[in-house]
């Protein structure tokens, strides 16, 4: 069975702080996604990174995947009330009865104060 | 392009009831699958459908929970007897096809209240 240790469980910030999410698994994954999720809707589809040592930014979020595909990052840049919700990691499995699954890590609820 | 849809949004039953969740995938995608999401912790997949068939069940407590998607489109998951730790939100993603590039799509959830 694949695990994601997901971190910080909980963020409580001011606006323009900086922060850091991690995903930290024992596992190989194929790819790693991130998904921010509000009350009450389903998970949205922020970024997949695909190779070792990949770099994506969305305008102030940079999500780093790991060398080894093992292990993930999202920083947020001079966060805003707006980036309020719950963030998700996911690994996407790469082989054998894993193939294409998707594995969550346990979330981290962020919030940020005006 | 329509969502995923889900119903009912809210369910609140007593233990050892019955209930059913609905869900309609985005027209087209031949994979849906049923997730459960505890508070505080992330979506678990219970059961994956390619079209009409079962892909993984692996985590479906099969002596309680049922799923079907008869005619490879939209598909209820059930529960009976319901307990206490199934209160949950009832996830529904669909995507394309299966497989690791191919993103799913999520509805919005049921939530579950188990008295």
């Amino acid at each position: 069975t694949q695990l994601l240790e997901q971190s910080p469980q909980f963020l409580s910030i001011q606006e323009g702080e900086n922060l850091t999410v991690y995903c930290n698994s024992s596992s190989v994954f194929s790819s790693l996604q991130w998904y921010r999720q509000e009350p009450g809707e389903g998970p949205v589809l922020l970024v997949t990174v695909v190779t070792g040592g990949e770099v994506k930014k969305l305008k102030r979020l940079t999500f780093q995947f790991g060398d080894a595909r093992k292990d993930s990052s999202l920083h947020i840049t001079a966060a805003q009330p707006g980036d309020t919700g719950l963030y998700l990691c996911a690994g996407v499995g790469a082989g054998g009865t894993s193939y294409g699954k998707l594995t969550f890590g346990q979330g981290t609820i962020l919030t940020v104060h005006p | 392009e329509a969502g995923v849809a889900q119903s009912p949004r809210y369910k609140i039953i007593e233990k050892r009831q019955s209930v059913a969740f609905w869900c309609n995938p985005i027209s087209g995608h031949a994979t849906l699958y049923w997730y459960q999401q505890i508070l505080g912790q992330g979506p678990k997949l219970l059961i994956q459908f390619q079209n009409n068939g079962v892909v993984d069940d692996s985590q479906l407590p099969k002596d309680r929970f049922s799923a079907e998607r008869l005619k490879g489109v939209d598909s209820t998951l059930k529960i009976q007897p319901a307990k206490l730790e199934d209160s949950a939100v009832y996830l529904c993603a669909s995507s394309l096809l299966a497989g690791p590039y191919n993103e799913q799509f999520f509805g919005p959830g049921t939530r579950l209240t188990v008295l």
